[in-house]
């Protein structure tokens, strides 16, 4: 059964440093998401990508955060300086149709950050 | 106004019994319900979803309950296993590619 994977499953770093985590969606889909899930709390959105661009994306998503599909099979979600407040499990996501047409939604295992 | 409110925050229910989970919304621009099943070290996964053009959908022992004037939906787990322990989350969407999830309810099924 196809699924979406995800890389790294856990990444520790210093606070400031840069933050690459690296999903792979499944191959027909053409929408792809970041979700983020701080410990023991709910998941919130954080951005849609369609088409080589965002489509939307929430408050959570500030001038730190970037994504990219550099290749025609990995979505990535770039943290230029992290801050503690970013430590959290983050998921990719993705769909064959647009989630606003009720698209499902197939999530990878997740990538547990750590700032320290 | 876009939040969802999921109760309870943790639920114990013994193998056999009926789990019931209840969560509720403001925004009437929602239009798909869904609910994920999430277990420790695993990714959401979608359960059952509904439309508000309907009140109830069931698929096997799950079933989502849909009130539409009290902006409320409630996932009902029938015959409850041990394999059902998990966090379950509901979420709603409308209009836009944002799913608003609840804060998940952690369903422990005794055996």
């Amino acid at each position: 059964e196809p699924e979406v994977t995800q890389t790294p499953s856990h990444q520790v770093t210093q606070m400031g440093q840069e933050v690459i985590l690296r999903c792979v969606p499944i191959s027909n889909h053409l929408y792809f998401y970041w979700y983020r899930q701080i410990l023991g709390q709910k998941v919130e959105f954080l951005v849609s990508f369609y088409n080589n661009e965002i489509s939307e994306k929430s408050e959570i998503f500030d001038d730190q955060f970037s994504v990219e599909r550099p290749d025609g099979s990995n979505f990535t979600l770039k943290i230029r300086s992290t801050k503690l407040e970013d430590s959290a499990m983050y998921f990719c996501a993705s769909s064959k149709i647009a989630a606003q047409n009720t698209g499902e939604l197939f999530f990878g295992e997740g990538s547990r950050l750590t700032v320290l | 106004q876009q939040q969802v409110k999921q109760s309870p925050q943790s639920l114990i229910v013994q193998k056999g019994g009926i789990s019931i989970i209840n969560c509720a919304y403001e925004n009437t621009a929602f239009d798909y319900f869904p609910w994920y099943q999430q277990f420790p070290g695993k990714g959401p996964a979608l359960l059952i979803a509904i439309r508000p053009d309907v009140s109830e959908k069931k698929e096997g022992r799950f079933t989502i309950s849909f009130n539409k004037s009290a902006k409320q939906f409630s996932l009902h787990i029938m015959d409850s296993q041990p394999g059902d322990s998990a966090t379950y989350f509901c979420a709603a969407k409308g209009g836009s590619e944002k799913l608003v999830f609840g804060k998940g309810t952690k369903l422990t099924v005794n055996p």
